[in-house]
């Protein structure tokens, strides 16, 4: 069965740094998306992204945040210089519709020291 | 704005009793309505959905849910609760135009022998 793939499953990194986040979506998905939770919490929505363009992003999407698909399979993450309340899981998703059950990557832990 | 409790933090039950997680959900108009679970270190499985039609749905590892929307629930429940269903579960509502979802805070399901 098809599954959504990232990593890496693990990043630490100073504060200030820049970090990308990578995701590989199910092959015939189109409609893509990011979540975090940050540990003991709830899973957050962060961002869509369809046609090669934002579709919706939540008030934590700020500009320290962008998304791309650089290419026909990756989905990539950017958090430009990393804060200490960035640490979180990272969570990315796909869907063939915007009306279908979103199907969940492992997530990627991130820590900022 | 939609919005979804779940008024249980923590809840423990024997192996082999029944389970019942609550979940209400706020939206407007007729929800998209899931439930994924977690296991420690891993990323979100659905269990089960419902979009419309039979208010009872059935999911995967024999979980069952019902919608009903007079009381703007959608309660997931087992008859008999195995030891590895141990894990934190999570219901969620998708918006309009389903770009992204809404999580309640979940549910953390311990088994005792």
């Amino acid at each position: 069965e098809p599954e959504v793939t990232q990593t890496p499953s693990h990043q630490v990194t100073q504060m200030g740094q820049e970090v990308i986040l990578r995701c590989v979506p199910i092959s015939n998905h189109l409609y893509f998306y990011w979540y975090r939770q940050i540990l003991g919490q709830k899973v957050e929505f962060l961002v869509s992204f369809y046609n090669n363009e934002i579709s919706e992003k939540s008030e934590i999407f700020d500009d320290q945040f962008s998304v791309e698909r650089p290419d026909g399979s990756n989905f990539t993450l950017k958090i430009r210089s990393t804060k200490l309340e960035d640490s979180a899981m990272y969570f990315c998703a796909s869907t063939p519709f915007s009306t279908d059950t979103q199907y969940f990557g492992p997530g990627t832990r991130l820590t900022v020291l | 704005a939609q919005s979804v409790t779940q008024p249980d933090i923590h809840i423990t039950v024997s192996e082999g009793a029944s389970l019942e997680l609550r979940c209400n959900y706020s939206y407007g108009a007729t929800p998209y309505l899931f439930w994924y679970v977690q296991s420690p270190g891993q990323g979100l499985q659905l269990l089960l959905k419902y979009f419309s039609g039979d208010t009872l749905v059935q999911g995967i590892k024999g979980f069952e849910a019902e919608f009903k929307r007079s009381q703007s629930s959608f309660n997931l429940r087992k008859p008999s609760v195995h030891w590895s269903d141990a894990a934190e579960y999570f219901c969620a509502v998708g918006s309009t135009g389903f770009q992204k979802l809404v999580f309640g805070t979940g549910t953390r399901l311990l088994v005792s022998p």
